[in-house]
């Protein structure tokens, strides 16, 4: 267990519909970090969060936005879901923004788009 | 568990052998890089990490080679077990960021 929680652990949605992926870092960890992991583009860096600022984002689209909390948890939103949002959504943590810190990985949300 | 990349290349080894999980990096300002394990069903987990200016880093029984000029990062895992069957990552990121970018995996099959 890396003490990173998500929520829920699967999700069904239909096209067009609007989801909430919900991540609880580490106790005492300030950086949240989102990925979506799919078979045919393998684990991608979305977004990452510090201390409730935006740091870092890489491939996430304009449909998606994440934010995190004053208490430190973070949310990803999907908006207007496609087929080929499918894919499992990680929640990693770790201590500081920079640097070689480990990252400690949630669970996952398993997300289908029918 | 869920299935991650059906189509992966994968190494297969028997009970007690080293294996050698190879990583090209695309990135020559690279300077860290990460070694992660995902099994069936969970989260990926960090295993062994180096940063550039070194070429060889130890920890329990994995070892991690890094030999900028070619690009290339190696995972060697001695005597490897069942528990070790997994889908292995590198991970490459520029600056020290938290940016990574993760190679597409290899999946390890330990053979009894």
């Amino acid at each position: 267990d890396s003490g990173v929680t998500q929520t829920p652990k699967h999700l069904i949605t239909a096209t067009g519909q609007r989801v909430t992926l919900r991540c609880s870092p580490r106790s005492g960890d300030l950086s949240v970090y989102w990925y979506q992991q799919s078979l045919d583009q393998g684990l991608q860096f979305l977004i990452h969060y510090y201390n409730g600022e935006e740091r870092a984002k890489g491939n996430i689209l304009e449909r998606f936005s994440a934010q995190q909390f004053p208490d430190l948890h973070s949310e990803l939103n999907l908006s207007s879901l496609e087929l080929g949002d499918s894919a499992l959504y990680f929640c990693a943590s770790s201590v500081g923004a920079g640097g070689p810190h480990e990252q400690f990985f949630g669970p996952g949300t398993r997300l289908t788009v029918l | 568990g869920e299935s991650v990349g059906l189509h992966l290349p994968t190494l297969s080894v028997q009970e007690g052998d080293n294996s050698i999980i190879n990583c090209a990096y695309s990135n020559s300002a690279s300077d860290y890089f990460i070694w992660y394990k995902q099994e069936s069903g969970k989260g990926p987990q960090f295993i062994i990490d180096i940063r550039s200016n070194m070429d060889k880093r130890q920890g329990q029984r994995v070892t991690v080679l890094l030999n900028k000029t070619v690009k290339h990062l190696s995972l060697q895992i001695a005597a490897t077990q069942p528990g070790d069957s997994a889908v292995y990552f590198c991970a490459e990121t520029e600056n020290y960021g938290q940016n990574f970018v993760f190679g597409p995996g290899t999946r390890l099959s330990v053979l009894p």
